[in-house]
């Protein structure tokens, strides 16, 4: 079965910093892979989606991943972080049943 | 707009009551899915549903029930046998491609607490 696993409960950068939250798939190759952020008290809102027509997806926010088959990793980055970005993030692989998520990580931005 | 619409956003329950959450989406998913959200657990699947008439439980679905009697609806029942059902709870829905599902939509979220 699919399976994602999210390196680091919480994380935290200075306003201005770069991003990094790791999302590591099981070794099958997904047909999509996803990432969600989620702000307190709400539902899970899509930030971006790979479905293997790119490697480097954008998606929203200024947000990007990179899916790297070599490494089963399709890590998020943003390049400078704006205290608008606390959240927790959600990585999440596609199954022929389901949809699994990862455990999440919670991003803290210093000002 | 399309979308997925939870009801109610606040719920509170006695011990000893069942109570019932509404998912409506209006998106033609084909999909539904309901989540229960603990702090440090992230989402944990309670039962899934591909089409109309059919689902499936999921990791922890002991507790709860479910229907899906039309496309557009997905109602969760908390029951009394759910003996630590203070949460919140999220539905979602995707598309399904005949082999994979696709990305899921989610709504605003339930917290149901125990009174």
């Amino acid at each position: 079965a699919q399976s994602v696993t999210q390196l680091g409960s919480h994380v935290s950068v200075s306003e201005g910093a770069l991003v990094l939250l790791r999302c590591n798939y099981s070794s099958s190759v997904p047909p999509y892979l996803f990432w969600y952020v989620q702000y307190p008290n709400q539902g899970l809102q899509l930030l971006l989606k790979y479905t293997s027509a790119a490697t480097l997806v954008k998606g929203i926010n200024g947000f990007e991943a990179e899916f790297k088959k070599s490494e089963t990793s399709f890590h998020l980055t943003k390049p400078s972080a704006h205290m608008s970005d606390a959240a927790e993030y959600f990585c999440a692989v596609t199954g022929a049943n389901n949809l699994f998520f990862g455990t999440g990580t919670r991003l803290t931005v210093i000002p | 707009d399309g979308g997925i619409t939870q009801s109610p956003k606040y719920l509170f329950r006695k011990e000893g009551q069942n109570v019932t959450l509404s998912c409506e989406q209006n998106l033609n998913h084909d999909a539904m899915y309901w989540y229960r959200q603990d702090p440090g657990q992230g989402l944990r699947l309670i039962y899934y549903s591909q089409i109309v008439n059919d689902f499936q439980k999921g990791d922890i679905a002991e507790g709860y029930s479910v229907s899906r009697e039309k496309k557009e609806s997905f109602p969760l029942t908390v029951t009394s046998a759910q003996k630590n059902p203070t949460a919140f709870y999220l539905c979602a829905s995707s598309t399904w491609t005949g082999r994979w599902n696709t990305e899921a939509f989610f709504g605003q979220g339930t917290r149901l607490t125990v009174v």
